[in-house]
């Protein structure tokens, strides 16, 4: 199974803040991940697809991109609404797998 | 309204069984894969398996953890999925979610979450 490596695993910031969340794969996966937002208590959400493309509906706040096997979400300026815990997700194989998740805590 | 709605959860005892159920609305059930996801409680998110659509053979893919025990079956008709879950150990004690699986430029993409049902595994 493709292993996905979530870094930081938490992080506090103020609000305003520039956040970035790493995620790495154990091996290539093209472009094949995704970012989801959970909100405690809450369903997850999906945040950006293929690695940089935004969901419909999604703040332009938040940005993916991608080098080699390693991911990067950014948050450009961190809102209320924000503290919550991201996930990455793997489609590159039949067998999906998530990362640990990072959760994002205010300071 | 768009939406995703899973029942079925509860308490059952370690090696017993239960089935849960997903029922859809507001889309075209037929036209999407779908895919359960599990939380054990403060813990974080892990793929169990999705069932293709049916003109894709309605094939189905497991996690490891899962595999051989756990079986997820869809009816068009009725827009439902189903996961059956058999021999239940206590470390499938979790909120399973169900999930639309749809395809945006070629990726997989769960763009559709359920609220969630609470399975409790124990004697």
């Amino acid at each position: 199974d493709i292993q996905m490596t979530q870094s930081p695993s938490s992080l506090s910031a103020s609000v305003g803040d520039r956040v970035t969340i790493t995620c790495r794969a154990s091996q290539s996966i093209s472009s094949y991940l995704n970012w989801y937002q959970q909100k405690p208590g809450k369903a997850p959400k999906l945040l950006i697809y293929a690695a940089s493309n935004l969901q419909s509906g999604v703040p332009s706040r938040f940005s993916g991109s991608r080098s080699g096997t390693d991911f990067t979400l950014t948050i450009s300026s961190l809102q209320p609404e924000d503290f919550a815990t991201y996930y990455c997700q793997q489609s590159f194989t039949t067998l999906w797998t998530f990362g640990h998740g990072t959760k994002v805590e205010i300071k | 309204e768009v939406q995703l709605v899973e029942s079925g959860g509860g308490l059952v005892q370690p090696g017993r069984s239960l089935g849960l159920s997903c029922i859809a609305s507001g889309f075209t059930f037929g036209d999407y894969t779908m895919s359960w996801v599990r939380q054990a409680p403060g813990k974080w998110l892990e793929w169990v398996g999705f069932i293709r659509r049916k003109d894709h053979g309605a094939t189905t893919e497991y996690a490891a953890s899962v595999n051989g025990r756990f079986t997820i079956s869809r009816d068009d008709s009725k827009s439902i999925a189903y996961l059956q879950m058999n021999s239940l150990r206590t470390e499938d004690a979790a909120v399973y979610y169900c999930a639309r699986g749809g395809i945006t430029m070629g990726h997989f993409v769960l763009d559709l979450w359920g609220q969630g049902t609470l399975v409790t595994v124990s004697s």
